[in-house]
């Protein structure tokens, strides 16, 4: 199994506070990405890293921000968390000249 | 707009026949396609894939089958065992520069039954 650990696996947060979920790999991989997964969407890209302070926008990054300072840890970060963003969160890390990606448990995050 | 659509929400079959999963997508520039099933409360795993430039692959019991005119794949479990009971989301590739970011549907959840 591809080392990646997501954390916290499981948050409850107030809406308007700020939360940060961090995704650790042990691969050396270059790309990671953040997912949400919702019912009815599947899962939606929301940002992705290409190397180190290399960041770009996904399909549904309003609302989310990200960092990638180490090659290994790549942030997540809700500004101001809003209920919309209820949701389980997914981080993925992909090698060079592959197409799979290979996915973390997941966070479950909760905006009450 | 999904570009990457599972039309069918749920499946069911028999343990030891067939089942078969299907995919529809309408971005022409994608290049890869890959299956990936999932249990409760794990992440995706990664089960198989096909290049465009191919109509068939095989790996074991699962055989996934691209045809590029209608823009459909499909996934092929045979034989069907109660382990394979998850949800199965399709995703297809667009090359970015060098990142392959994948989009997915929405996912078929299967059941075997006995």
């Amino acid at each position: 199994d591809a080392g990646i650990t997501q954390s916290p696996r499981h948050k409850v947060t107030e809406t308007g506070t700020p939360v940060t979920l961090r995704c650790h790999q042990t691969e050396n991989h270059r790309y990671m990405y953040w997912y949400r997964q919702d019912p009815g969407h599947g899962l939606r890209l929301i940002h992705y890293s290409y190397g180190v302070k290399d960041t770009d926008k996904g399909e549904v990054s309003d609302g989310y921000s990200v960092s990638r300072s180490k090659t290994e840890d790549f942030l997540l970060t809700l500004e101001s968390a809003t209920s919309s963003q209820t949701s389980v969160y997914f981080c993925a890390i992909q090698g060079g000249g592959t197409d799979e990606a290979f996915f973390g448990q997941g966070t479950r995050l909760t905006v009450v | 707009d999904q570009q990457v659509k599972q039309n069918s929400p749920s499946l069911s079959v028999q343990e030891g026949r067939i089942s078969i999963l299907n995919c529809d997508y309408t971005n022409s520039m994608f290049d890869y396609f890959l299956w990936y099933k999932k249990y409760p409360a794990e992440g995706p795993t990664f089960l198989i894939s096909i290049s465009s430039i191919k109509d068939k692959n095989e790996d074991g019991r699962f055989t996934v089958f691209l045809n590029k005119s209608a823009k459909h794949l499909s996934l092929h479990i045979v034989p069907s065992q109660p382990g394979d009971s998850a949800v199965y989301f399709c995703a297809a590739s667009a090359r970015t520069g060098t990142a392959s970011k994948l989009t997915f549907g929405t996912g078929t959840r299967l059941q075997v039954t006995l």
